[in-house]
C-alpha cells in the first residue's frame, strides 16, 4: 500500500507570493491532517479534514486554508507569504478509528 | 491547556548502550500517547502508541514506554542502542476524536557514538 504522498516535495518562492502544497493519504484514509514544523516552534498543527470538511483548525492566520476532495486527497494554500512562513509542512493521514497518524515526508517552504 | 515537555534537547549515548527519553505530558482527560522518529530530510514514523490498558507499551525497532499517570510522564526506552537510531524523537498527546490533532513535544535528538 502506497504511504502518504506529498508535492512538491521543495520549493522557493517571495515574500507576498501565494503557494499551494498537496497532500495524497494513503488509500482509503478519509483524515487529513496539516503540521507545520520550524526549528522554533516544533511542530504545529494547522488543521484536520475529514470528508471533505474541516474537523479542526489550529491557532494559525487566516492566510493558511486548506481543502479535502471527494477522493480524500487535499490541499492547503498560504497567501501573502512572509519570511517566517518557511518550514517543512507535514502532511498525515488517518484512518478514523485507529487514531495513528501516517505522515508523508514534507514538502519544504523556503521563503526569500 | 494540552501540553508536551521533552525536557532533554539532545542526548549522546554509546552504541550497545540503554536509551530513556523523557516525556511529560499536561491533559485534563486519560490522553492518546505516541512516540514519534524523524530521520533528516523525512517524515515521521509512528514508534508505539498508548490508548488504554497495560501501561507497558511495545513498539517497532525494540522500543518500549511506560504510561504513568500518577507521574504524567511516557517515557521511551531501548535496551541495546543501534548506531541506525540515530535520529529526533518526538512525543505527542492527542485526545479521543480528534486524533489528527496531536500536541508534540519540542523532541529529543539522539546521537550515537560508535
Amino acid at each position: 500500500k502506497a504511504g502518504v504522498t506529498q508535492t512538491p516535495r521543495y520549493l522557493i518562492k517571495t515574500r507576498g507570493q501565494q503557494v499551494t502544497l498537496s497532500c495524497s493519504p494513503i488509500s482509503g484514509h478519509r483524515s487529513v491532517s496539516w503540521y507545520q514544523q520550524t526549528p522554533g516552534q516544533g511542530l504545529q498543527f494547522l488543521f484536520e479534514y475529514f470528508s471533505e470538511t474541516q474537523r479542526n483548525k489550529g491557532n494559525f492566520p487566516g492566510r493558511f486554508s486548506g481543502r479535502q476532495f471527494s477522493n480524500s486527497r487535499s490541499e492547503m494554500n498560504v497567501s501573502t507569504l512572509e519570511l517566517g512562513d518557511s518550514a517543512l509542512y507535514l502532511c498525515a493521514s488517518s484512518a478514523e478509528v485507529a487514531g495513528e497518524l501516517f505522515f508523508g515526508e514534507g514538502s519544504r517552504l523556503t521563503v526569500l | 491547556a494540552q501540553s508536551v515537555t521533552q525536557p532533554d534537547i539532545h542526548i549522546t549515548v554509546s552504541e550497545g548502550a540503554s536509551l530513556e527519553l523523557r516525556c511529560n505530558y499536561s491533559y485534563g482527560a486519560t490522553p492518546y500517547l505516541f512516540w514519534y522518529v524523524q530521520s533528516p530530510g523525512q517524515g515521521l514514523q509512528l514508534l508505539l502508541k498508548y490508548f488504554s490498558g497495560d501501561t507497558l507499551v511495545q513498539g517497532i525497532k525494540g522500543f518500549e514506554a511506560e504510561f504513568k499517570r500518577s507521574q504524567s510522564s511516557f517515557n521511551l526506552r531501548k535496551p541495546s542502542v543501534h548506531w541506525s537510531d540515530a535520529a529526533e524523537y518526538f512525543c505527542a498527546v492527542g485526545a479521543q476524536g480528534s486524533q489528527g490533532n496531536l500536541i508534540f513535544g519540542k523532541g529529543t535528538k539522539l546521537s550515537v557514538k560508535p
